[in-house]
């Protein structure tokens, strides 16, 4: 079974900080995935990666950044947190046929 | 450009009957599409997925969905509602040179009643 891991099922943080979002899979997929979940507006792409050191902007960067330093970890970086960004991550991978699997996901809220 | 439409964002059904969660897409290319279910507190789950082979696609748990052409539709549904069924469900759409990215509808959240 794939496995999508996130560091943190709960964070808080204040308005300003940074922030680190981390997801590691164990299946060797070259693409990554990184969306936020928020009520009546579905799952939304913030960036993907598919490969190392390769990312692309999806339909809601603005204030994110992401790294990939290694095929298995694919982080996702708030420069300053602010309150619109509280939500719940949702990391995944994607197989050659399309199909996603997500991680559990990390609820953050920006105080 | 690609975008998929879910028409109902809440449904509530009775334990034992039909249920039908409505999706319809939009794509110029050949569309991949999936339905995937998310219980509370729980990851994304993959129910069934379309690619091009059979229309009538059969999932886990009893779900299936068939591919319209000409109506550019997915439907989702399930002959009997079981209480375990209550989730919110996601339309997803992909294609071929879409540059990797599936795009999800806004959900629909079932609800199933005793």
């Amino acid at each position: 079974d794939v496995k999508v891991t996130q560091s943190s099922r709960y964070l808080v943080k204040r308005t300003g900080e940074k922030v680190f979002l981390e997801c590691v899979q164990d299946m060797d997929h070259e693409n990554m995935f990184w969306y936020r979940q928020d009520p009546g507006l579905g799952l939304r792409l913030i960036y993907f990666s598919y490969d190392v050191k390769m990312k692309e902007k999806g339909d809601i960067p603005e204030g994110y950044s992401v790294s990939r330093e290694k095929k298995e970890r694919f982080s996702l970086i708030l420069e300053s947190a602010s309150t619109n960004q509280t939500s719940m991550y949702l990391c995944a991978t994607r197989t050659g046929n399309h199909e996603q699997f997500f991680g559990p996901g990390t609820r953050l809220t920006v105080l | 450009a690609q975008s998929v439409t879910q028409l109902d964002s809440h449904v509530s059904v009775s334990e034992g009957t039909p249920v039908l969660l409505r999706c319809n897409y939009s794509s110029s290319y050949s569309p991949s599409l999936f339905w995937y279910v998310q219980h509370p507190n729980k990851g994304l789950q993959l129910l069934l997925k379309y690619t091009s082979a059979a229309t009538l696609v059969k999932g886990i748990n009893g779900f299936e969905a068939e591919f319209k052409k000409s109506e550019t539709s997915f439907h989702l549904t399930k002959p009997s509602a079981h209480m375990s069924d209550a989730a919110e469900y996601f339309c997803v759409v992909s294609f071929t040179g879409g540059g990797n990215k599936l795009t999800f509808g806004t959900g629909t959240q079932l609800k199933v009643e005793l």
